[in-house]
């Protein structure tokens, strides 16, 4: 099974100002997918950006934008302009192109300050 | 209104007796999940399926049981629940074949074993 490690449980940032979520993984694969989904206390589980392995270039959605170090196996987030509905917890999200699981991390939990 | 359809959203039952967590996709999604989310554990894969009668274990399927004897529908059993098996379910379904599909959530089944 492939292993996915958000190391920070917990994160705050100023509203307006730019956090950065890390996540890393574990694989031998080349080809795969990366995702970054986010859970507002409503509990919905929504899609913020994602990413293929293949691509050199970094996604970016608006606000969000991520930095993928293949090499690393680095896959963060970094949110800009934070907004009070960011706050949720943010999961990343690992799937082989070759396989037919998804694999999460255990989440991160941003807290935005007024 | 495309959506996954997930029920009941709260569930408290007692070790031993059988219940069924419905889940249900109106947009003709191939592939179908099922994940627990537990503090500090992030999502779990329980089952997955490809297409109607076509399911696979995913990381923690011990404890449950799902079928899929139609392309909407994919409910998950518990035949016998335990103490063990409260968590906050959650069903998916996405289109399949480009591999960056987004998974779509149901908003998800607060299960108590008591």
């Amino acid at each position: 099974a492939q292993t996915v490690t958000q190391s920070q449980p917990e994160m705050s940032v100023q509203e307006a100002e730019t956090v950065t979520l890390s996540c890393t993984y574990d694989t031998s694969e080349s080809d795969y997918y990366l995702f970054w989904y986010k859970q507002p206390p409503s509990r919905q589980m929504i899609l913020v950006i994602r990413q293929e392995a293949y691509k050199q270039q970094n996604a970016t959605e608006n606000r969000f934008s991520v930095n993928f170090q293949k090499a690393a196996k680095s896959f963060s987030l970094k949110i800009s302009d934070s907004q009070l509905g960011d706050a949720a917890m943010y999961f990343c999200a690992y799937r082989s192109a070759a396989g037919n699981q998804f694999y999460f991390g255990t989440g991160t939990s941003l807290t935005v300050i007024p | 209104e495309a959506q996954v359809t997930q029920n009941p959203r709260y569930l408290i039952t007692v070790t031993g007796k059988k219940l069924t967590v419905t889940c249900s996709q109106n947009m003709n999604h191939e592939y179908m999940s099922w994940y627990r989310q537990d503090p500090g554990l992030g999502l779990r894969q329980i089952y997955y399926s490809m297409n109607v009668e076509v399911t696979d274990k995913g990381d923690v399927p011990e404890g449950y049981k799902v079928s899929r004897k139609e392309k909407r529908n994919f409910p998950l059993i518990l035949e016998s629940p335990s103490p063990n098996q409260t968590s906050l379910y959650f069903c998916a379904s996405s289109l399949w074949g480009q591999g960056n599909e987004k998974l779509f959530f149901g908003s998800g089944t607060q299960l108590s074993v008591l």
